[in-house]
């Protein structure tokens, strides 16, 4: 049962334009949301976070949007820029019954930034 | 540069040959997590050690096992080997000091390869 889903494998966009990457949950106790990029033969690296007490969260060209009703999340690169190619994977995170935290995460959303 | 580095790059195993692999946290992190990505997968995590204790377990079985050390290195164990244990083997580490995830710091990954 995947709790945290991008329907989305890949994507193609023109740089320059906006690249919207979504990902949707299932659990309601997910109170963390993290966006990594990983590019091949290295590990993922950490992009941008929201709270669920937030709506929306900006760093630079990033941000990321939530929707608690919707229990949905988008990533927007705006301008999108060629050295973006990567993919950019969804992970959410709650306290469980035990009081500790852990990420899942999505599958990934491979993403092209064409020239 | 995250800081955190793993070891080996690659192994080639046989079934039911038994693994170690390392992973050195970034400076200053306490808390190491595994993670366990198949081809075409997001990553799985596999278990959390808080201060050298096991502080969160995914679905995986117990021949997979790990240790966190005074300088918050860790080793993951995996007992007799499957062709299905086949996957990139991620190490992160982060600083946990209070509520809500701090992001993670993933290293470059092991390739491991199950014949």
């Amino acid at each position: 049962d995947q709790q945290v889903k991008q329907n989305s494998p890949s994507l193609s966009v023109q740089e320059g334009r906006i690249s919207i990457l979504n990902c949707d949950y299932t659990n309601s106790m997910f109170d963390y949301f993290l966006w990594y990029k990983k590019y091949p033969a290295e590990g993922p690296t950490f992009l941008i976070s929201i709270s669920s007490i937030k709506d929306k969260n900006e760093d630079g060209r990033f941000t990321v949007f939530l929707n608690k009703s919707a229990k949905h999340l988008s990533l927007h690169i705006v301008p999108s820029q060629p050295g973006d190619s990567a993919v950019y994977f969804c992970a959410a995170s709650g306290l469980n019954a035990g009081n500790n935290r852990k990420l899942i995460w999505g599958l990934g959303t491979s993403l092209a930034v064409n020239p | 540069e995250t800081g955190v580095t793993q070891s080996p790059t690659h192994l080639i195993k046989t079934r039911g040959q038994q693994v170690t692999l390392r992973c050195s946290s970034q400076s200053g992190h306490n808390t190491v997590s595994w993670y366990q990505q198949a081809l075409g997968q997001g990553p799985q995590f596999i278990f959390q050690y808080y201060r050298e204790e096991e502080n969160g377990r995914g679905n995986f079985p117990p021949r997979f096992s790990g240790l966190q050390f005074p300088n918050y290195s860790s080793e993951l164990n995996v007992n007799a080997l499957e062709l299905d244990d086949s996957a990139l083997y991620l190490c992160a580490s982060s600083f946990y000091g209070g509520p809500g995830p701090i992001a993670q710091y993933f290293g470059p990954g092991t390739r491991l390869t199950v014949l």
